[in-house]
């Protein structure tokens, strides 16, 4: 049971573009979502979040969106640059009595071309 | 750099050992997460730590064990080995136990021959 679900497996974007990644959720208790990237090798790096109390976020090239009533998010990135090429996860997390778990979606690989 | 390090970077083992994943989180940093992906699972969480307790289980086998230690570094034991465990595993750190950021360390590989 996929509770966080990235649509696209991947995305190709044109520097200087905009790239939008979708990610859509099903448990409605899911309060805190992040986005995450990760290039070949690495672990993921922590890019931005956003609170269900809030509609929006955004730091520099990036912008998350959320629409909780439609339990879906989106990622922002404007201007696309070569280096953004990765693989982004987005993730979801419940507050609980039992801590900070994160369920990721399956990952969208942007390769934004020169 | 997230300042989550993690050792060995690669381990190659047979099926039916034992191996120990280290993990040391970010300065300051309380909670402990170990993750494991895999190609047909993806990224999914295993266990939590904060600050030498445990705190929150996913789906680890029982075959799998974890402890957070005094100086807050942590160690992911897996045992009984099988085919299937070749994975990725990934150590990450937060401030807290509740919502927020986590931090990646660069991972594990385990390949069981």
């Amino acid at each position: 049971d996929q509770q966080v679900k990235q649509n696209s497996p991947s995305l190709s974007v044109q520097e200087g573009r905009i790239s939008i990644l979708n990610c859509d959720y099903t448990n409605s208790m899911f309060d805190y979502f992040l986005w995450y990237k990760k290039y070949p090798a690495e672990g993921p790096t922590f890019l931005i979040s956003i609170s269900s109390i809030k509609d929006k976020n955004e730091d520099g090239r990036f912008t998350v969106f959320l629409n909780k009533s439609a339990k879906h998010l989106s990622l922002h990135i404007v201007p696309s640059q070569p280096g953004d090429s990765a693989v982004y996860f987005c993730a979801a997390s419940a507050w609980e009595a039992a801590g900070n778990k994160l369920t990721f979606g399956g990952g969208t690989r942007v390769l934004v071309k020169p | 750099d997230s300042g989550v390090t993690q050792t060995p970077k690669h381990l190659i083992t047979a099926t039916g050992q034992r191996v120990t994943l280290r993990c040391s989180p970010r300065s300051g940093d309380l909670s402990v997460y170990w993750y494991q992906q895999s190609l047909d699972q993806g990224l999914q969480f295993l266990i939590q730590y904060y600050n030498g307790e445990e705190r929150a289980k996913g789906n680890i086998l029982e075959r799998f064990s974890a402890q957070q230690f005094p100086d807050l570094h942590s160690e992911l034991n897996l045992s009984s080995l099988e085919l299937g465990d070749s994975a990725l595993y990934f150590c990450a750190s937060s401030a807290g136990q509740g919502p927020g950021e986590q931090y990646f360390g660069p991972g594990t590989r385990l390949t069981v021959t």
